[in-house]
């Protein structure tokens, strides 16, 4: 099989605090690695696409300075949520391709007060 | 750009009945996947079932089957005899990278499988 871990899977921050994520391919290499957001009672939606070696790929409309991707290696990808507002609550979720099949990390829940 | 729509936000049946849910995509490409994921209340992404878009048979398993119809771009899951553990969000994606893509996803339908 092929696993992704999440860490943490729930975190809490005050406003203005930067939070990061990690999201690590446990017994298989991602030269590539994908961002999502999930708000309450919504889908997914791609953030990023984090590039080991190289700068990571945003989406439309997200702001690379607030969400920083670094890929480390090739198992390892880190989300940042620099200056964390309570809108950037939400629930991330990472996941790795193997051949054509997408593996998901189990979510990590940001809360910001 | 590629577009997955799911129009049922919300089924409800009853236990060990049958039920269908729907998705039409959108996409350029010519090679493409689709794939059913479930996500329940503990919000992990689960695999459902997967169609190759090459495949003009379609992909079953288990009590899990699919009616793929790739000239309407039409992508319907059956769920057959239902049970209490099929509750939860279901999300229609599509694949069509070479491994450098992210999933497009449908906005989901909530299933309820009444006991």
């Amino acid at each position: 099989g092929a696993v992704v871990s999440q860490h943490p899977s729930w975190v809490i921050c005050k406003s203005g605090t930067s939070v990061k994520i990690e999201c690590r391919s446990l017994d298989f290499q991602a030269t590539t690695m994908f961002w999502y957001r999930q708000f309450p009672k919504q889908s997914l939606m791609l953030m990023a696409t984090s590039n080991e070696g190289s700068k990571a790929t945003y989406e439309q409309g997200v702001e690379k300075d607030k969400f920083l991707i670094n890929h480390a290696s090739l198992t390892l990808s880190t989300l940042t949520v620099t200056s964390a507002h309570p809108e950037d609550s939400s629930f991330y979720i990472c996941s790795a391709p193997k051949r054509w099949e997408q593996y998901f990390g189990p979510g990590t829940r940001l809360t910001v007060t | 750009a590629q577009t997955v729509t799911q129009s049922q936000p919300e089924m409800s049946v009853q236990e060990a009945e049958t039920v269908t849910l729907s998705c039409t995509y959108d996409t350029s490409e010519s090679n493409y996947y689709l794939f059913w994921y479930k996500q329940p209340p503990s919000r992990q992404m689960i695999l459902v079932i997967r169609q190759e878009a090459y495949k003009q048979q379609n992909a079953t398993e288990n009590r899990f089957s699919v009616n793929f119809q790739k000239a309407a771009k039409s992508f319907s899951l059956k769920i057959s005899d239902s049970q209490l553990g099929d509750t939860a969000m279901y999300f229609c994606a599509l694949y069509s990278g070479g491994g450098a893509d992210g999933l497009t996803f449908g906005k989901g339908t909530h299933l309820i499988i009444q006991p």
